[in-house]
């Protein structure tokens, strides 16, 4: 069966600095792969999202999201953490075949930037 | 463009009240479908529809029926409500249908039900 692991259930990081929230995955077969933030009292928004070609792959508002085949890792980054991207963001997983039914997603990681 | 709306926000019902909740896109998707957000456990799909007339069960479909008459809305219905069920439900939709789900899901703001 797939899996989605967040593995920090919490990332603190001091406004300024870069950022690394955490995802790996396991599927089988090639993987599409997503990263969602979640807003207080809000519903999830897209950021970005890996389905082939360059590993690294840019999102909105400067993150970006590297993917690694070997490491089965899908880790979000952003070089300088703002307060605002304090929020819950969820990394998700679908085989390529299967339909949106067959996405998973992790338990979410709570990030908090220190002003 | 409103995208994908959900009513209510939010709703307290007691043990064995039934009730729905509604969702409603305009931006023509075919696939639409409800999840549960739980601490810990992530978001849980419980049912969803690649088209009208079309439904079918996720992970956690038990307690919960929808129907999909039209391609706009999907409700969500608790036939009798238990405290299990207290939860923030999200619905969310995508303007794909093949199996190959690389775009992606376009989420409401949900609804915080607490069952008494």
């Amino acid at each position: 069966a797939q899996s989605v692991a967040q593995p920090e259930d919490q990332v603190n990081v001091a406004e300024g600095n870069p950022l690394t929230v955490k995802c790996t995955y396991s599927v089988s077969g090639n993987p599409y792969l997503f990263w969602y933030v979640q807003y207080p009292n809000r519903g999830l928004q897209f950021l970005l999202k890996y389905i082939t070609g360059d590993n690294l792959v840019k999102g909105s508002y400067g993150f970006e999201a590297e993917f690694n085949k070997s490491q089965t890792s899908f880790h979000l980054k952003k070089p300088s953490a703002l307060v605002s991207d304090s929020a819950l963001y969820f990394c998700a997983v679908s085989p390529y075949s299967g339909g949106y039914q067959k996405v998973t997603f992790g338990i979410g990681t709570k990030l908090q930037v220190i002003p | 463009n409103a995208g994908v709306t959900q009513t209510p926000k939010f709703q307290v019902l007691k043990t064995g009240q039934s009730m729905t909740l509604q969702c409603a896109q305009d931006m023509n998707h075919e696939y639409m479908s409800w999840y549960r957000q739980d601490p810990g456990m992530g978001l849980r799909l419980i049912h969803y529809s690649v088209g009208a007339g079309i439904t079918d069960q996720g992970e956690v479909p038990n307690g919960y029926n929808v129907s999909r008459s039209t391609t706009e809305d999907f409700p969500l219905r608790l036939l009798s409500a238990a405290p299990s069920q207290t939860s923030v439900y999200f619905c969310a939709s995508s303007g794909q249908v093949t199996t190959a789900p690389n775009s992606p899901l376009h989420f409401g703001n949900g609804t915080r039900l607490t069952v008494t």
